[in-house]
């Protein structure tokens, strides 16, 4: 079974800096798919980014970006010019090349505190 | 266009009544996958269904869990006897047919569920 570990319970950062949050996962499969959503206090989830494992090149939108190591079954988010709005719980989440039937698997979370 | 939607937003029932939790997926979205969300085991996958297709029921917690999906669109998730190990927040997501290789989930705002 696949599991995602997210060793970062919370992050803490200024607005306008820098940060990046941690995801490992573990898989057999050799093609997958690999995203990061944020839930704000709404309760939304809302889809910030995703990867291909077969892509070498790194995700990116606008803020936000990705290092993905596959060998390393690494999947870091970085989040560039932190703003207010950052401010949510973030999760990694894994599903293999084989479709939908097993869901999602998401890590545990990270909160991310924004400082103004 | 709109998004997932589900209903109700919150529910409160008493231990052993039934609850039905509905989702209504995006427009054109095949595939439909329920989620369940608690503070001690975190994001959990209970059932997805593609188009009118035979769900896999394997994820669901307990046979008091069942769910249906009509027409290929609208979905209910039940649950019969509540306990109040099921209190939790349910979300559903859809996707776009999994055979065109698109795997990223929209979610709905979820339903919180409290048993008292």
């Amino acid at each position: 079974a696949q599991t995602v570990t997210q060793s970062q319970p919370e992050m803490s950062v200024q607005e306008a800096e820098t940060v990046t949050l941690s995801c490992t996962y573990d898989t057999s499969e050799s093609d997958y798919y690999l995203f990061w959503y944020k839930q704000p206090p709404s309760r939304q989830m809302i889809l910030v980014i995703r990867q291909e494992a077969y892509k070498q090149q790194n995700a990116t939108e606008n803020r936000f970006s990705v290092n993905f190591q596959k060998a390393a079954k690494s999947f870091s988010l970085k989040i560039s010019d932190s703003q207010l709005g950052d401010a949510a719980m973030y999760f990694c989440a894994y599903i293999g090349s084989g479709g939908g039937a097993d869901g999602l698997t998401f890590g545990k979370g990270t909160h991310l505190i924004i400082q103004p | 266009g709109a998004g997932v939607s589900q209903s109700p937003s919150n529910k409160v029932t008493e231990k052993g009544k039934d609850v039905e939790l509905r989702c209504d997926p995006i427009s054109g979205h095949t595939a439909l996958y329920w989620y369940r969300q608690s503070l001690g085991q975190g994001l959990e996958f209970l059932i997805y269904f593609q188009g009118n297709s035979a769900p896999d029921k394997s994820g669901l917690p307990s046979d008091r869990f069942s769910a249906e999906r009509t027409g290929g669109s609208v979905s209910t998730l039940t649950i019969q006897r509540t306990q109040q190990e099921d209190s939790a927040v349910y979300l559903c997501a859809s996707s776009l047919d999994i055979a065109g290789g698109s795997y990223e989930q929209y979610f709905g705002p979820g339903t919180r569920l409290t048993v008292t």
